[in-house]
């Protein structure tokens, strides 16, 4: 079975541009979550989705980000106008109901 | 809001020997779900064990159990007979219900000794 696929798997771009992260979850699984690592603050939830819908986007850095899931086989995370500082791995992770998360390889994200 | 604290930022272990790595959490909820996670070089976080607050019995998955004190609020991991598979970063992670978000600890960087 196919696990949680992100891509792209790296991505370097320069301050300013708009960067989009893409996730296809577990199929049948009915949460989505994104989250955050860096070497400064570890491991952090910025929004999870669940049937679709956005439940806590309180993690969510500022207006430059954004999620969206249009349906349950999809979700996108991006940054616009990026900054040096959002630099991170990024993890996208799904689950079943009182089901422990799967979590995707990341996106390694460099702003230049 | 929950807290999760990993106060050892690195152990190390002789291949074949046993270590335990600790956790300590600080929550109100009376049921969560506790979790540890690896995560190797390759950058995947793999499930390692899970365990449920109202069960008493700890968690055992092979070579890898935990020590579940609900009133102290600590769980820690116990890794036997250590394998060179075993580096990694090991998180402890809590969860109000086993589907909802995760709040992770800072990790512990296990190294393993031929």
């Amino acid at each position: 079975d196919a696990g949680v696929i992100q891509s792209p798997r790296h991505e370097v771009t320069e301050m300013g541009q708009e960067v989009t992260l893409r996730c296809k979850p577990i199929s049948g699984h009915n949460s989505l979550f994104w989250y955050r690592q860096t070497m400064m603050r570890g491991l952090e939830l910025l929004i999870y989705f669940n049937n679709n819908v956005p439940i806590d986007d309180s993690g969510m850095p500022e207006d430059r980000f954004s999620a969206k899931m249009p349906n349950a086989s999809f979700s996108t995370l991006k940054i616009q106008p990026s900054e040096p500082r959002d630099s991170a791995v990024y993890f996208c992770a799904s689950s079943l109901t009182n089901q422990p998360q799967h979590f995707g390889d990341g996106t390694r994200l460099s702003i230049l | 809001a929950q807290t999760v604290t990993q106060s050892q930022p690195e152990m190390s272990v002789q291949e074949a020997e046993t270590v335990t790595l600790s956790c300590t959490y600080d929550t109100s909820e009376s049921d969560y779900y506790l979790f540890w996670y690896k995560q190797p070089p390759s950058r995947q976080m793999i499930l390692v064990i899970r365990q449920e607050a109202y069960k008493q019995q700890n968690a055992t998955e092979n070579r890898f159990s935990v020590n579940f004190q609900k009133a102290a609020k600590s769980f820690s991991l116990k890794i036997s007979d250590s394998q060179l598979g075993d580096a990694a970063m090991y998180f402890c992670a809590f969860s109000p219900l086993a589907g909802e978000k995760l709040t992770f600890g800072t990790g512990t960087r296990l190294t393993i000794i031929p």
